[in-house]
Protein backbone atom coordinates (compact mmCIF):
# COMPACT_ATOMS: atom_id res chain seq x y z
CA UNK A 1 0.00 0.00 0.00
CA UNK A 2 1.49 3.49 -0.79
CA UNK A 3 2.54 5.48 2.17
CA UNK A 4 2.63 8.83 3.29
CA UNK A 5 6.57 9.51 4.60
CA UNK A 6 7.70 12.08 7.11
CA UNK A 7 11.16 13.12 8.32
CA UNK A 8 12.96 13.48 10.31
CA UNK A 9 11.17 11.19 12.97
CA UNK A 10 12.57 12.59 15.73
CA UNK A 11 13.34 16.59 16.05
CA UNK A 12 14.72 18.29 18.90
CA UNK A 13 15.63 22.13 18.92
CA UNK A 14 15.91 25.30 21.43
CA UNK A 15 13.22 27.21 22.04
CA UNK A 16 12.98 30.53 19.67
CA UNK A 17 14.20 28.25 17.11
CA UNK A 18 12.83 27.65 13.92
CA UNK A 19 11.76 24.25 12.31
CA UNK A 20 10.94 22.51 8.94
CA UNK A 21 8.83 19.35 9.24
CA UNK A 22 8.55 17.33 6.23
CA UNK A 23 6.48 15.43 4.48
CA UNK A 24 6.21 13.47 1.22
CA UNK A 25 2.28 12.57 0.94
CA UNK A 26 0.83 10.20 -1.40
CA UNK A 27 1.93 10.99 -5.17
CA UNK A 28 -1.95 11.48 -6.78
CA UNK A 29 -2.99 12.92 -3.61
CA UNK A 30 -4.11 16.14 -3.45
CA UNK A 31 -5.70 16.59 0.24
CA UNK A 32 -3.19 17.74 2.85
CA UNK A 33 -3.44 17.73 6.26
CA UNK A 34 -1.28 18.43 9.28
CA UNK A 35 -2.46 17.16 12.94
CA UNK A 36 -0.26 16.86 16.36
CA UNK A 37 -0.83 15.10 19.64
CA UNK A 38 1.05 16.59 22.67
CA UNK A 39 1.71 13.39 24.70
CA UNK A 40 -1.30 11.58 26.75
CA UNK A 41 -3.24 14.39 25.02
CA UNK A 42 -6.03 13.29 21.96
CA UNK A 43 -4.71 14.18 17.92
CA UNK A 44 -5.35 17.51 17.11
CA UNK A 45 -6.05 18.91 13.78
CA UNK A 46 -3.96 21.69 12.78
CA UNK A 47 -4.72 23.07 8.93
CA UNK A 48 -5.89 21.40 5.35
CA UNK A 49 -4.42 22.33 2.37
CA UNK A 50 -5.68 22.13 -1.39
CA UNK A 51 -5.18 23.71 -4.73
CA UNK A 52 -1.94 25.30 -3.33
CA UNK A 53 -4.17 27.35 -0.49
CA UNK A 54 -4.87 26.82 3.14
CA UNK A 55 -8.53 25.45 3.16
CA UNK A 56 -9.14 25.01 6.74
CA UNK A 57 -6.90 25.79 10.26
CA UNK A 58 -7.26 25.32 14.07
CA UNK A 59 -7.37 28.24 16.48
CA UNK A 60 -3.90 26.07 16.81
CA UNK A 61 -2.57 27.26 13.52
CA UNK A 62 -1.24 30.43 14.70
CA UNK A 63 0.70 33.16 13.06
CA UNK A 64 3.88 31.17 13.78
CA UNK A 65 2.64 27.96 11.85
CA UNK A 66 2.98 28.18 8.07
CA UNK A 67 2.61 25.05 5.57
CA UNK A 68 3.83 24.57 1.56
CA UNK A 69 3.83 22.60 -1.26
CA UNK A 70 7.28 23.90 -2.69
CA UNK A 71 8.49 21.33 -5.22
CA UNK A 72 4.68 19.33 -6.03
CA UNK A 73 5.53 16.46 -3.87
CA UNK A 74 6.93 18.00 -0.23
CA UNK A 75 4.21 19.13 2.06
CA UNK A 76 6.26 21.53 4.59
CA UNK A 77 5.11 22.83 8.13
CA UNK A 78 7.14 25.46 9.40
CA UNK A 79 7.00 26.64 12.87
CA UNK A 80 9.01 30.12 13.51
CA UNK A 81 9.59 30.65 16.65
CA UNK A 82 9.15 27.50 18.75
CA UNK A 83 7.53 27.14 22.47
CA UNK A 84 8.03 24.50 24.86
CA UNK A 85 4.16 23.80 24.06
CA UNK A 86 5.03 22.86 20.45
CA UNK A 87 6.67 19.76 21.84
CA UNK A 88 3.99 16.60 20.33
CA UNK A 89 4.70 14.29 17.55
CA UNK A 90 3.23 15.99 14.40
CA UNK A 91 1.41 13.71 11.91
CA UNK A 92 0.80 14.56 8.05
CA UNK A 93 -1.91 12.92 6.22
CA UNK A 94 -3.34 13.14 2.41
CA UNK A 95 -6.35 12.15 0.50
CA UNK A 96 -7.00 11.23 -2.82
CA UNK A 97 -9.76 13.73 -4.60
CA UNK A 98 -12.29 11.52 -5.14
CA UNK A 99 -11.59 9.81 -1.63
CA UNK A 100 -11.50 12.74 0.61
CA UNK A 101 -11.92 12.36 3.95
CA UNK A 102 -13.35 8.88 3.57
CA UNK A 103 -9.87 7.94 4.02
CA UNK A 104 -6.80 9.77 4.92
CA UNK A 105 -3.81 7.96 5.24
CA UNK A 106 -1.56 9.18 7.94
CA UNK A 107 2.63 9.09 8.13
CA UNK A 108 4.14 7.61 11.45
CA UNK A 109 4.49 11.16 12.45
CA UNK A 110 7.67 13.46 13.40
CA UNK A 111 8.19 13.59 16.97
CA UNK A 112 9.23 17.52 18.00
CA UNK A 113 11.29 18.20 21.11
CA UNK A 114 11.09 21.86 21.88
CA UNK A 115 13.94 22.50 24.96
CA UNK B 1 -19.72 21.57 15.15
CA UNK B 2 -18.62 17.75 15.95
CA UNK B 3 -17.46 15.99 19.19
CA UNK B 4 -16.03 12.62 19.67
CA UNK B 5 -15.89 11.15 23.00
CA UNK B 6 -14.47 7.93 24.17
CA UNK B 7 -15.27 6.53 27.04
CA UNK B 8 -12.26 4.99 29.11
CA UNK B 9 -8.98 6.31 28.88
CA UNK B 10 -7.63 2.74 29.64
CA UNK B 11 -9.25 -0.34 29.06
CA UNK B 12 -8.09 -4.06 30.38
CA UNK B 13 -9.17 -7.30 29.12
CA UNK B 14 -7.79 -11.09 29.03
CA UNK B 15 -7.02 -12.79 25.79
CA UNK B 16 -9.66 -14.40 24.14
CA UNK B 17 -12.47 -12.02 26.16
CA UNK B 18 -14.46 -9.72 23.67
CA UNK B 19 -13.30 -5.99 23.39
CA UNK B 20 -15.59 -3.32 23.68
CA UNK B 21 -14.38 -0.09 22.84
CA UNK B 22 -17.17 3.11 23.40
CA UNK B 23 -17.65 5.99 21.24
CA UNK B 24 -20.50 8.91 20.90
CA UNK B 25 -20.22 11.78 18.64
CA UNK B 26 -21.90 15.05 18.05
CA UNK B 27 -22.02 16.25 14.64
CA UNK B 28 -24.91 18.61 12.70
CA UNK B 29 -24.30 16.92 9.80
CA UNK B 30 -24.75 13.41 8.53
CA UNK B 31 -21.69 11.53 10.27
CA UNK B 32 -18.59 10.06 8.53
CA UNK B 33 -16.76 7.63 11.39
CA UNK B 34 -13.60 5.93 11.70
CA UNK B 35 -11.71 4.33 13.77
CA UNK B 36 -7.93 4.62 14.16
CA UNK B 37 -5.11 2.13 15.65
CA UNK B 38 -1.81 3.60 16.98
CA UNK B 39 0.71 0.74 17.74
CA UNK B 40 3.84 1.73 19.87
CA UNK B 41 5.85 4.72 17.93
CA UNK B 42 3.86 4.26 14.92
CA UNK B 43 1.65 6.37 12.88
CA UNK B 44 -2.33 6.02 12.73
CA UNK B 45 -3.83 3.16 10.68
CA UNK B 46 -7.48 3.18 9.67
CA UNK B 47 -8.66 -0.27 11.25
CA UNK B 48 -12.73 0.54 9.92
CA UNK B 49 -14.98 3.54 9.17
CA UNK B 50 -18.60 4.46 8.31
CA UNK B 51 -19.47 6.79 5.80
CA UNK B 52 -23.30 5.52 4.12
CA UNK B 53 -24.94 2.28 4.19
CA UNK B 54 -24.76 -0.90 6.16
CA UNK B 55 -24.53 0.34 9.84
CA UNK B 56 -22.81 -2.86 11.22
CA UNK B 57 -18.96 -2.40 9.61
CA UNK B 58 -16.27 -4.36 9.17
CA UNK B 59 -12.34 -3.33 9.92
CA UNK B 60 -9.34 -5.37 10.06
CA UNK B 61 -8.05 -7.48 12.27
CA UNK B 62 -11.43 -9.01 13.18
CA UNK B 63 -12.95 -5.65 14.41
CA UNK B 64 -16.27 -4.08 14.04
CA UNK B 65 -18.27 -1.55 14.53
CA UNK B 66 -21.89 -0.45 14.92
CA UNK B 67 -23.24 3.06 13.76
CA UNK B 68 -26.43 3.75 15.97
CA UNK B 69 -27.56 6.96 14.98
CA UNK B 70 -30.52 7.18 17.78
CA UNK B 71 -27.81 6.53 20.67
CA UNK B 72 -25.14 8.58 18.42
CA UNK B 73 -22.74 5.64 19.07
CA UNK B 74 -19.85 3.68 17.05
CA UNK B 75 -18.59 0.92 19.66
CA UNK B 76 -15.39 -0.58 18.42
CA UNK B 77 -15.93 -4.35 19.35
CA UNK B 78 -13.74 -7.64 18.94
CA UNK B 79 -14.36 -11.16 19.88
CA UNK B 80 -11.65 -12.24 20.81
CA UNK B 81 -8.46 -10.02 22.20
CA UNK B 82 -5.08 -11.19 21.06
CA UNK B 83 -1.95 -9.98 22.60
CA UNK B 84 -1.20 -8.06 19.25
CA UNK B 85 -4.46 -5.62 19.73
CA UNK B 86 -2.39 -3.54 22.60
CA UNK B 87 -2.37 0.09 21.46
CA UNK B 88 -3.96 2.93 21.39
CA UNK B 89 -7.62 3.23 19.62
CA UNK B 90 -9.19 6.97 18.43
CA UNK B 91 -12.85 7.18 17.22
CA UNK B 92 -13.00 10.10 15.11
CA UNK B 93 -15.63 12.00 12.75
CA UNK B 94 -15.96 13.66 9.60
CA UNK B 95 -18.70 15.29 7.91
CA UNK B 96 -19.32 14.95 3.94
CA UNK B 97 -16.53 16.86 2.34
CA UNK B 98 -17.83 20.07 0.69
CA UNK B 99 -19.33 22.92 1.25
CA UNK B 100 -16.51 24.13 3.54
CA UNK B 101 -15.49 21.13 5.24
CA UNK B 102 -12.66 20.50 3.66
CA UNK B 103 -12.75 16.78 5.27
CA UNK B 104 -10.89 17.14 8.79
CA UNK B 105 -10.93 14.79 11.49
CA UNK B 106 -12.00 15.31 14.75
CA UNK B 107 -10.68 12.57 17.21
CA UNK B 108 -12.04 11.43 20.79
CA UNK B 109 -9.05 11.80 23.58
CA UNK B 110 -8.17 7.68 22.66
CA UNK B 111 -8.64 4.70 24.92
CA UNK B 112 -5.37 2.36 25.56
CA UNK B 113 -6.07 -0.89 25.54
CA UNK B 114 -4.77 -3.28 27.69
CA UNK B 115 -4.54 -7.32 26.63
CA UNK B 116 -3.22 -9.71 29.99
CA UNK B 117 -2.42 -13.27 29.11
Amino acid sequence: EPEVTQTPSHQVTQMGQEVILRCVPISNHLYFYWYRQILGQKVEFLVSFYNNEISEKSEIFDDQFSVERPDGSNFTLKIRSTKLEDSAMYFCASSHPTATNEKLFFGSGTQLSVL
Amino acid sequence: AQSVTQLGSHVSVSEGALVLLRCNYSSSVPPYLFWYVQYPNQGLQLLLKYTTGATLVKGINGFEAEFKKSETSFHLTKPSAHMSDAAEYFCAVSGLHGSGNTGKLIFGQGTTLQVKP
